[in-house]
């Protein structure tokens, strides 16, 4: 069966520091690849998504990147982060007819 | 821009009760899926209305879509304290990178 993984679950990083984080999808392949942005009793934003290794479409411009170093894994970054990155990020991606999320990593910006 | 949009933004009723949240939409889908989030996790599946149907449904879950009114419902029959959570319409407009496009959701909570 397929399961995404995505990890840390809670992060508290201070302006301007760094961020990573990861996302990995188990049991299937070449699987279109999402990154989510959830704003505090808002929707969804799609910020990332990927349909192959190395090949990432940007749909908001922003002070955060993606990368898709191999198949099943979906990387979310940032060299500085601001107050406003602050939210719960989802990763996901998209069976037929469904899509699977991650638990999500709630990050805050301190 | 964000495609479906679901009303109401907060819904709160009785165990027991019947729970309704509607959502409306812009553009021409190939179909329109609920999908369920607890607090703080990640979303989870509920159901998949295709463009050509009129309504499904699953257990509790009752869900119709009228094209012509860009519009769907989620019906929830006798509502449980387990049924708290948001709900979010998410519409397939059917591209080759079958992303989904989400709304803003409806906060439902069931008071035992």
């Amino acid at each position: 069966s397929q399961t995404i993984h995505q990890w840390p679950a809670t992060l508290v990083q201070p302006v301007g520091s760094p961020l990573s984080l990861e996302c990995t999808v188990e049991g299937t392949s070449n699987p279109n690849l999402y990154w989510y942005r959830q704003a505090a009793g808002r929707g969804l934003q799609l910020l990332f998504y990927s349909v192959g290794i190395g090949q990432i479409s940007s749909e908001v411009p922003q002070n955060l990147s993606a990368s898709r170093p191999q198949d099943r894994q979906f990387i979310l970054s940032s060299k500085k982060l601001l107050l406003s990155d602050s939210g719960f990020y989802l990763c996901a991606w998209t069976g037929i007819d469904e899509a699977f999320f991650g638990q999500g990593t709630r990050l805050t910006v301190v | 821009s964000q495609q479906g949009e679901e009303d109401p933004q907060a819904l709160s009723i009785q165990e027991g009760e019947n729970a309704t949240m509607n959502c409306s939409y812009k553009t021409s889908i190939n179909n329109l899926q609920w999908y369920r989030q607890n607090s703080g996790r990640g979303l989870v599946h509920l159901i998949l209305i295709r463009s050509n149907e009129r309504e499904k449904h699953s257990g509790r879950l009752r869900v119709t879509l009228d094209t012509s009114k860009k519009s769907s419902s989620l019906l929830i029959t006798a509502s449980r304290a387990a049924d708290t959570a948001s709900y979010f319409c998410a519409t397939d407009v059917g591209s080759t990178l079958g992303r989904l496009y989400f709304g803003r959701g409806t906060q439902l909570t069931v008071w035992p």
